[in-house]
């Protein structure tokens, strides 16, 4: 009955690789997100998608490309991975405005 | 823009003492206010909020004021346990369009027996 899943909790690759991470929530919310926490634990919002439609863009390199292929899922694939890309992502849905609630978040860790 | 500043940590303290974690902000219009706890190894809770001025929240014994005159929202509890240890952040969210959270830097506090 998690509220907000991320699948994998841990994902390891080597540079140049291609990786995805999942999420989903089942709370019927109809906006996610996409956050960065660094390795000095500092958050910031990568992308919001309201209703399958990206709505925030936080100038993120376009190697990392977000897809909504329903209101309950908003996947992360990321390209040719770099090693600054070492970092916990983390999901999150709303409902537009309320408060947020979190996935356990994805520690990527690019070798 | 938007933005939150909070104090440094670590915070240590012993258990049983009084806790103050200090937030200042700056924004647009009149945002919403959150803390958010970080225990280690799992994701964000929400702590507590505020939507308006002078407005308390309050959670778990940990307590926060809406104050606008002073653009801050500091975290207080009256007697930290050894549960308490984690990261604490805080957060705004402005009220209009579609609104994300910005953080602060995050406070790790440490409470030891």
């Amino acid at each position: 009955d998690t509220a907000v899943s991320q699948t994998p909790k841990y994902l390891v690759t080597q540079m140049g690789n291609d990786k995805s991470i999942k999420c989903e929530q089942n709370l019927g919310h109809d906006t996610m997100y996409w956050y960065k926490q660094d390795s000095k634990k500092f958050l910031k919002i990568m992308f919001s998608y309201n209703n399958k439609e990206l709505i925030i863009n936080e100038t993120v390199p376009n190697r990392f490309s977000p897809k909504s292929p329903d209101k309950a899922h908003l996947n992360l694939h990321i390209n040719s991975l770099e090693l600054g890309d070492s970092a916990v992502y983390f999901c999150a849905s709303s409902q537009v405005k309320n408060e947020q609630f979190f996935g356990p978040g994805t520690r990527l860790t690019v070798l | 823009g938007n933005s939150v500043t909070q104090m440094e940590g670590p915070v240590t303290l012993s258990e049983e003492a009084f806790l103050t974690i200090n937030c200042t902000y700056t924004a647009t219009g009149y945002p919403s206010l959150f803390w958010y706890v970080q225990y280690p190894g799992e994701g964000l809770q929400l702590l507590l909020k505020a939507t308006k001025a002078d407005d308390k929240g309050s959670n778990k014994g940990f307590e926060a004021t809406y104050r606008k005159e002073t653009t801050s929202f500091h975290l207080e509890k009256g007697s930290v346990q050894v549960s308490d240890s984690a990261v604490y952040f805080c957060a705004l969210s402005t009220n209009s369009g579609y609104s994300t959270l910005t953080f602060g830097k995050g406070t790790m506090l440490l409470v030891s027996p």
